[in-house]
C-alpha cells in the first residue's frame, strides 16, 4: 500500500513530442506528489508537485494531470527538448506519526532526440 | 543562497568498513532526511532527523545510523559494509515535521564497497 507505480520504465520522443509518464497509488493518505528531474551524477530536483484537491497544474512546459478516483497522476511534458533528457521520477508522501515520508517511483529514463 | 551540500562526492571501501557521509542542509532548513539510491532505482527513504533526533526510519538495518548537529547538518554512519551497500545516498533538506514546503536533494555521495 505504500508503493508508487510508476511507467513506463524508458522513453524515446522526437524534439517537440509530449512524453507521458504515469504513476499510480493505493495510499489514499498520500497528500502531496511531487516530480523529481535527476540527470546523471547529480541528485534529483524538484520539477513541479500538486495536492490532491487540484486535478491539474501547469508550469512552463510541465503539466500535472492528476485523477484522485482513479489513484492516478502523470506529468506531461510539452515541447520537450534533447535537454529534457533525464530520469524523472514520481513521489508520494504520507504524514504519520507526526512526521512525513516521501514515496519514490521506479523512474522514467527519458530520451528526447534532436 | 546555498543549497543542500554533501561530502564527500565519492567513496570507495572495503567490506566490513565503516563510512560517514556529511549533509548541509539548505539555508532555513531544519530537517533532514536521507535516502539511498540504487542504480536504475528510485530513492529508498533511511531515516530523517529532527531536532536532533531520528523521527521516522525506512526498512534498513542498524548498521544505518545518523546524528543531526545543532546547526541542523547531518551525518550518516554505515558499519560493516556489504557489497549491497553501493549506491548514492542522498540528503534531502526541508523546513518543519508538517511539510509545508518540499524537500530539496544534495547531489548525493556515491559509495562504491568492493
Amino acid at each position: 500500500q505504500q508503493q508508487v507505480k510508476q511507467s513506463p520504465q524508458s522513453l524515446i520522443v522526437q524534439k517537440g513530442g509530449i512524453p507521458i509518464i504515469n504513476c499510480a497509488y493505493e495510499n489514499t493518505a498520500f497528500d502531496y506528489f511531487p516530480w523529481y528531474q535527476q540527470f546523471p551524477g547529480k541528485g534529483p530536483a524538484l520539477l513541479i508537485a500538486i495536492r490532491p484537491d487540484v486535478s491539474e497544474k501547469k508550469e512552463g512546459r510541465f503539466t500535472i494531470s492528476f485523477n484522485k478516483s482513479a489513484k492516478q497522476f502523470s506529468l506531461h511534458i510539452m515541447d520537450s527538448q534533447p535537454g529534457d533528457s533525464a530520469t524523472y521520477f514520481c513521489a508520494a508522501r504520507s504524514y504519520t506519526s507526526g512526521t512525513y515520508k516521501y514515496i519514490f517511483g521506479t523512474g522514467t529514463r527519458l530520451k528526447v532526440l534532436a | 543562497d546555498a543549497g543542500v551540500t554533501q561530502s564527500p562526492t565519492h567513496l570507495i571501501k572495503t567490506r566490513g568498513q565503516q563510512v560517514t557521509l556529511r549533509c548541509s542542509p539548505k539555508s532555513g532548513h531544519d530537517t533532514v532526511s536521507w535516502y539511498q539510491q540504487a542504480l536504475g532505482q528510485g530513492p529508498q527513504f533511511i531515516f530523517q532527523y529532527y531536532e536532533e533526533e531520528e523521527r521516522q526510519r525506512g526498512n534498513f538495518p542498524d548498521r544505518f545510523s545518523g546524528h543531526q548537529f545543532p546547526n541542523y547538518s547531518s551525518e550518516l554512519n554505515v558499519n560493516a559494509l556489504l557489497l549491497g551497500d553501493s549506491a548514492l545516498y542522498l540528503c534531502a533538506s526541508s523546513l518543519g515535521l508538517a511539510g509545508q514546503e518540499t524537500q530539496y536533494f544534495g547531489p548525493g555521495t556515491r559509495l562504491l564497497v568492493l
